[in-house]
């Protein structure tokens, strides 16, 4: 199956600052990873995703990177407001009975200070 | 957007009982998973719900803890069987929609969760 490790688990940035998580995974063969956030008490949210033809792709402050050779991902915020405080769980996707499972990192608690 | 519920919501439970949690799609998906989440953790997988045939259980569950059912492609129920307070957790059924249906094949849109709480 897929092992996902997720750095950090808990990351403060001023408002206004960029914050990065990374993700690696084990499995050569994994060609989506999506990046959701959770807010407290609420369900994750899909907030970007990237596919293995691609590098990098974003979406207004939030921008996902890509390196297949070395197998790592990584989630950007760029101008960072409050209101991006949550978790946030990066997965990859593992082959099981036919279809594609989602192996979930074990998340980032992402705090920004006003 | 995708339109997942769930019911109950939350519960609290007597060790011993059991919960059927159900989870209703706004339309047909190929893929149902229920995910298992503990307070401050990540989600864990603990089966895929296939429409017409049994479900697939990850490694650590099994059917008789966690019973499954899918008798149609816009609902699956999660049985919570003879609980302990070791199964207080959020419960999350999630999908995954036909190609061409939604924003991206591989997807997983998330219902809002039930939270159990046994005592």
């Amino acid at each position: 199956g897929e092992n996902v490790e997720q750095h950090p688990s808990t990351l403060s940035v001023q408002e206004g600052d960029s914050a990065v998580i990374k993700c690696t995974y084990s499995d050569s063969a994994s060609n989506y990873f999506p990046w959701y956030k959770q807010e407290l008490g609420k369900r994750p949210q899909l907030i970007i995703d990237i596919r293995s033809n691609v590098g990098e792709k974003k979406d207004q402050r939030i921008a996902v990177t890509l390196n297949k050779t070395a197998k790592h991902f990584s989630l950007h915020i760029t101008e960072t407001q409050p209101e991006d405080s949550a978790v946030y769980f990066c997965a990859a996707p593992f082959a099981g009975a036919g279809s594609y499972q989602l192996t979930f990192g074990k998340g980032t608690k992402l705090s920004v200070i006003p | 957007s995708a339109v997942i519920s769930q019911k109950p919501s939350r519960d609290i439970c007597q060790r011993g009982t059991s919960l059927t949690i159900q989870c209703q799609v706004d339309s047909q998906v190929t893929m149902m998973f229920w995910y298992r989440q503990q307070p401050g953790q990540s989600l864990t997988l603990i089966a895929t719900a296939n429409q017409g045939s049994e479900a697939t259980y990850e490694s650590g569950f099994v059917i008789d803890k966690f019973p499954i059912s899918r008798p149609n492609l816009t609902f699956s129920t999660l049985t919570v069987s003879n609980m302990s307070p070791e199964d207080s957790s959020i419960y999350l059924c999630s999908v995954e929609y036909p190609p061409g249906t939604r924003d991206s094949t591989d997807t997983q849109y998330f219902g809002p969760g039930t939270r159990l709480t046994v005592l």
